[in-house]
């Protein structure tokens, strides 16, 4: 699986758009990006997942850059309960991989 | 409809003392996972498995040990606990192969475990 870099932390008002950067240069054509985040001590939850075109859900957008090296999670709107670490992860579905978590981006939302 | 379900949530071990984390999912996910993750730090891979029979090793399987009886069950055992394995535990579960192509891992809630 490729490796993901992401920035260690971030801030954002509550209201305003969260947009969280990944870079995963070494990303090849078959792989998935993820996301999830982890607020406090649970377990982490899944966000939302893209292979080439941008997504959305309920929960976010997730835009890919054209070349795939690179992501950004969206959260249109953020609020208190955003705040969360969130990791960006690149992996083969159905594949045996060892699935491997990084540090991930600590997003603080703020009054 | 359960998800994952981990238990205990909360032990206190001495040290050299063992134990066994319970890991169960009714979703018949075929990959299980074991995490574990230290204060302020992300998360770990401890041992994984692609169905039952079958386990192989994270990054960090020292000192514990994994069985795979069935597609449910994922227990995770510690021999001879150590302060070092102080730290929460989290169980994942995901299918390993989808049409669709999402693979989306589902999260146990966390065993926390103090080794004193």
């Amino acid at each position: 699986d490729a490796k993901t870099t992401q920035p260690p932390s971030m801030d954002c008002a509550e209201g305003r758009a969260a947009n969280l950067p990944c870079n995963h240069s070494t990303i090849s054509g078959n792989e998935y990006v993820y996301w999830y985040r982890q607020i406090h001590s649970q377990g982490p939850q899944y966000i939302i997942h893209g292979l080439k075109n941008n997504e959305t859900n309920e929960m976010a957008s997730l835009i890919i850059t054209e070349d795939r090296k690179s992501s950004t999670l969206i959260l249109p709107h953020a609020t208190l309960r955003d705040t969360a670490v969130y990791y960006c992860i690149v992996r083969l579905t159905g594949t045996a991989s060892k699935l491997t978590f990084g540090t991930g981006t600590r997003l603080q939302v703020t009054l | 409809n359960a998800g994952v379900t981990q238990t205990p949530k909360f032990r206190i071990l001495k040290i050299g003392q063992s134990m066994t984390l319970q890991c169960t999912q009714d979703m018949n996910h075929n990959y299980m996972y074991w995490y574990r993750q230290d204060p302020g730090m992300g998360l770990k891979l401890i041992y994984y498995s692609v169905g039952a029979g079958i386990t192989d090793k994270g990054e960090v399987p020292n000192g514990y040990n994994v069985s795979r009886s069935t597609t449910e069950d994922f227990p995770l055992r510690l021999e001879l606990a150590a302060p070092s394995q102080t730290s929460v535990y989290f169980c994942a579960c995901t299918p390993g192969q989808s049409v669709s192509g999402a693979n989306v891992l589902t999260f146990g809630a966390g065993s926390r475990l103090t080794v004193l």
